[in-house]
């Protein structure tokens, strides 16, 4: 089946700079892919996400960039604050109909004030 | 945004119990999923379910496992006999579509089974 892969799985750096944060998969027919923040004892909260027909999405702080041919996105989030700090999860869903998403190990980011 | 509720946050059973956990899915959605997260481990999908019916699961879903939504209430995954391996966080969402439509998540239920 589909496998996420995360690098790095933990990051920190200091308020104000900027992370990135990378995700490949496996499975060729995946054609969706958003990303989800888990801050420490909340639930999971959508952030951005990217069809397999598109290359970059920008919102706010948020770039997500899609590369088809090597299965591989990165997030990059700029200017970075205390409030990002989070574990960040990249996911991919195939074009099944009934989508099952299938999750990364999650990147830890830690930014410092 | 939209949230997905779920009851209760915690749980500890004896093996062999039964254990019912409880997800209130957000009012409009028409699809809803059971994912599962053992300590340390990525979170993985167990079960798809829409019109009342299962629609796709995973290995995950053993057949000590079932999901329910009667009369548009709770939509529940219930695990009898469980088994010390069952212990996890389990994380439902729904969504309003199918295809390539954005899942919400509840807080999840951390499972123990002792």
């Amino acid at each position: 089946g589909e496998q996420v892969e995360q690098l790095p799985s933990s990051l920190i750096v200091q308020e104000g700079a900027s992370v990135l944060i990378n995700c490949s998969y496996t499975d060729s027919a995946s054609v969706y892919f958003p990303w989800y923040k888990q801050e420490p004892g909340k639930r999971l909260q959508f952030i951005i996400d990217i069809r397999s027909n598109m290359e970059r999405k920008q919102t706010q702080r948020l770039t997500l960039l899609f590369d088809k041919k090597t299965k591989h996105l990165s997030l990059h989030i700029t200017a970075t604050q205390p409030g990002d700090s989070a574990i960040y999860f990249c996911s991919a869903s195939l074009n099944t109909g009934y989508q099952n998403f299938y999750f990364g190990k999650g990147t830890s980011l830690t930014v410092i004030p | 945004g939209p949230k997905v509720l779920q009851i209760p946050s915690h749980q500890i059973i004896d093996m062999g119990q039964m254990v019912t956990l409880n997800c209130d899915p957000v009012s409009n959605h028409l699809y809803f999923y059971w994912y599962k997260q053992i300590l340390g481990q990525q979170m993985e999908f167990l079960v798809n379910f829409y019109n009342g019916k299962v629609m796709e699961k995973s290995k995950l879903f053993k057949d000590q496992f079932s999901v329910e939504r009667p009369d548009g209430s709770y939509f529940t995954l219930k695990i009898q006999p469980t088994a010390l391996e069952d212990s996890a966080v389990y994380f439902c969402a729904s969504s309003l579509g199918q295809n390539q439509d954005t899942q919400y998540f509840g807080p999840g239920t951390r499972l123990l089974v002792l």
